[in-house]
């Protein structure tokens, strides 16, 4: 089955304490990327991936790394999280960014 | 730059009436891609459309349909006959082919539709 998986699903976590959302797809999909979705703000997108080794930021990349060692990964990390960071996080793949893009469950992240 | 705006934030329906989401986006490529997905109230994000900036066609499946009108730069989506299962979350989408390899959501359109 087709499907981009994402760990956690829900996190609880203080200030200052790394922490790594995990993604994976098993489409062999070229293109990845993370959003955020916060009330008002809709989705926005903090980093995207052309493929393995190739990321850059989206609109909202402040706070966060990414990388992109093998293709079926696109961990998010947060080296030092704040509470602005509190938000629900989606993971996306696609075949690259004109296409249509397959989310993961999301992760809901609460930063003490 | 890339732009996409939804301005109605929430729309209330009551069932089997017909309702529009408005769409306008900014784009400075000649070539794009406009999407719309749908976010139920359980929350995963579902593709329902993907219309290239070449085709201007309306497209129509079952009660859903997308006006593309490149002219005043609206990709609007009416469900005709709501039902309740159409409560939603509806998010329009804008790529660009050369300028960026960025996806840019709008804000999101929360339909009710009561029974």
């Amino acid at each position: 089955e087709a499907q981009v998986t994402q760990n956690p699903r829900y996190l609880i976590t203080v200030t200052g304490k790394k922490l790594t959302v995990t993604c994976s797809q098993n489409m062999n999909h070229e293109y990845m990327s993370w959003y955020r979705q916060d009330p008002g703000l809709g989705l926005r997108q903090i980093y995207y991936s052309m493929n393995v080794e190739v990321t850059d930021k989206g609109d909202v990349p402040e706070g966060y790394k990414v990388s992109r060692k093998e293709k079926r990964n696109f961990p998010l990390i947060l080296e030092s999280p704040s509470p602005n960071q509190t938000s629900l996080y989606f993971c996306a793949s696609g075949l690259n960014s004109n296409q249509p893009q397959h989310f993961g469950d999301g992760t809901r992240l609460s930063i003490l | 730059a890339q732009k996409v705006t939804q301005a109605q934030t929430e729309i209330s329906v009551v069932e089997k009436e017909d309702v529009t989401l408005d769409c306008v986006y900014e784009t400075r490529d000649t070539t794009y891609y406009l999407f719309w997905y749908k976010q139920p109230p359980s929350g995963e994000l579902v593709f329902l459309i993907r219309r290239n900036s070449f085709d201007e066609q309306n497209e129509i499946s079952g009660r859903y349909s997308w006006n593309f009108q490149k002219s005043t730069s609206s990709f609007n989506f009416t469900i005709t006959a709501s039902q309740v299962v159409d409560s939603a979350v509806y998010f329009c989408a804008l790529s660009e082919a050369y300028n960026t390899d960025k996806l840019i959501f709008g804000t999101g359109t929360r339909l009710q539709v009561f029974p």
